[in-house]
């Protein structure tokens, strides 16, 4: 059975840092891209960065309202893939999804997503 | 960027209803669509891929169809379970979705 699961959330300050991590299990971890996707409050879904697997594997691609300030990385050997968010911004309050795929960035399957509030 | 658009924002219908739900993208995205089901408080659930694709375990009264610009989600006769918000997703580019249109009584 698939899972992930999310964390590292919370609340801070405008320019603050926070690394969210999302722990998976279920499926061959290298062959599979992941994103990172979220949701402000009562707001629609926004494609936030995803990281290849297998073959241009590692490569990474940024939404434009995140580039320079968020980073994605993966550790295959734990299964985790992590968000690195700095500069933060009250605009990036949301909950933060993870998700896996592989050839086509559709999402089978949802964690519950782990919340993020920026504010001063 | 790709944008996606759907109409309407809102829509109100019955159960029994046929309702129809349209995503146009600002460009070709061939059949690289997607559709999903959200309720309040839950995470989004996949209902149909490649435009018309339905996800295993998803009810057939849901359908999607379109191509290149124009793609549109059916529910063929809506059930009490199916108010909830409907996104489309392109994913020929990287990924946007629409705003939404959210069903309801």
């Amino acid at each position: 059975e698939v899972q992930l699961v999310e964390s590292g959330g919370g609340l801070t300050q405008p320019g603050r840092s926070l690394k969210l991590s999302c722990t998976t299990s279920g499926f061959t971890f290298g062959d599979y891209s992941l994103t990172w996707l979220r949701q402000a409050p009562g707001k629609g879904l926004e494609w936030v960065a995803f990281i290849r697997g297998k073959p241009s594997y590692g490569t990474t691609e940024y939404a434009a309202s995140v580039k320079g300030r968020f980073t994605i990385s993966r550790d295959d050997s734990k299964s985790i893939t992590y968000l690195q968010m700095n500069s933060l911004k009250t605009e990036d309050t949301a909950l933060y999804y993870c998700n896996y795929w592989q050839g086509e960035q559709y999402f089978h399957l949802w964690g519950q997503g782990t919340q993020v509030t920026v504010s001063s | 960027d790709i944008q996606m658009t759907q109409s309407p924002s809102t829509l109100s219908a019955s159960v029994g209803d046929r309702v129809t739900i349209t995503c146009r993208a600002s460009q070709n995205i061939i059949v690289h669509l997607a559709w999903y089901q959200q309720k309040p408080g839950k995470a989004p659930n996949l209902l149909i891929y490649r435009a018309s694709t339905l996800e295993s375990g998803v009810p057939s009264r849901f359908s999607g169809s379109g191509s290149g610009t124009e793609f549109t989600l059916t529910i063929a006769s809506l059930q009490p379970d199916d108010f909830a918000t409907y996104y489309c997703q392109q994913y020929y580019i990287y990924a946007t979705f629409g705003q939404g249109t959210r069903v309801e009584i």
